[in-house]
């Protein structure tokens, strides 16, 4: 989908950098998320953003920060990367509840690897 | 969050043959999406549940949604090479104040030509 872009696509980083994974989207959804999928376990929430300065924590949230100063993006920083963030990371973004159906769009991800 | 159990995890058939997949919660849902997801790509939003006992079809694919509002199935009719993938349920528990989807475990469709 031409409308949520995520990058870098995939990304090899050491263990204790810093690194940011970024999301934008154009519909101006209100919704966006960032989710972690890793085998056995499906996806997994990290962070949410319900507006623009408004950002709540999902269920694995340690490690991890993030800002939404503008409702377009929303980017994921890995403060000291740590092998076990090893993953593919999808952000997404949907519109408000009561808009009729609000399913979630997906980016296309980020396969990030911890060394 | 409750750990959302998607039953079978994996599922391989004959072209051709049907599949279903069961998605169970222990709370009553506000809504439940289903998602679809090929391999190496991103999941895909399906369609959305809201009755109690609502059904919808989308050409072979047929999606309920349990009377209780507590489980939900997914099941394509003759199976075709490209219903490859893994199928999410995710579950929308708004009316406890939830804003946010929990995804089941998937169930992963392999189609034997």
């Amino acid at each position: 989908d031409a409308g949520i872009t995520q990058s870098p696509r995939y990304k090899i980083t050491e263990t204790g950098r810093q690194v940011t994974l970024m999301c934008h989207q154009t519909w101006s959804h209100s919704y966006m998320f960032w989710y972690r999928q890793d085998l056995g376990h499906g996806l997994r929430l990290i962070y949410y953003s319900a507006a623009a300065d408004i950002t709540d924590k999902g269920e694995v949230s340690d490690g991890y920060v993030v800002s939404r100063s503008k409702t377009e993006n929303f980017p994921l920083t890995l403060e000291s990367a740590t092998r076990s963030q090893t993953s593919v990371y999808f952000c997404a973004s949907s519109k408000r509840r009561g808009k009729g159906e609000y399913g979630y769009t997906f980016g296309s991800g980020t396969r990030l690897t911890v060394v | 969050g409750q750990q959302v159990m998607q039953i079978p995890q994996y599922q391989h058939v004959q072209e051709g043959e049907d599949f279903t997949t069961y998605c169970n919660s222990s709370t009553t849902l506000s809504n439940i999406q289903w998602y679809k997801q090929r391999p190496g790509g991103h999941p895909v939003f399906l369609i959305q549940l809201v009755k109690s006992g609502e059904v919808k079809k989308q050409k072979r694919l047929t999606f309920q949604f349990g009377e209780a509002k507590k489980n939900s199935s997914l099941h394509i009719t003759a199976t075709q090479t490209t219903d490859v993938g893994t199928y999410f349920c995710a579950l929308d528990e708004s009316n406890f104040g939830n804003e946010k989807l929990t995804f089941g475990t998937g169930t992963r469709l392999t189609i034997i030509p």
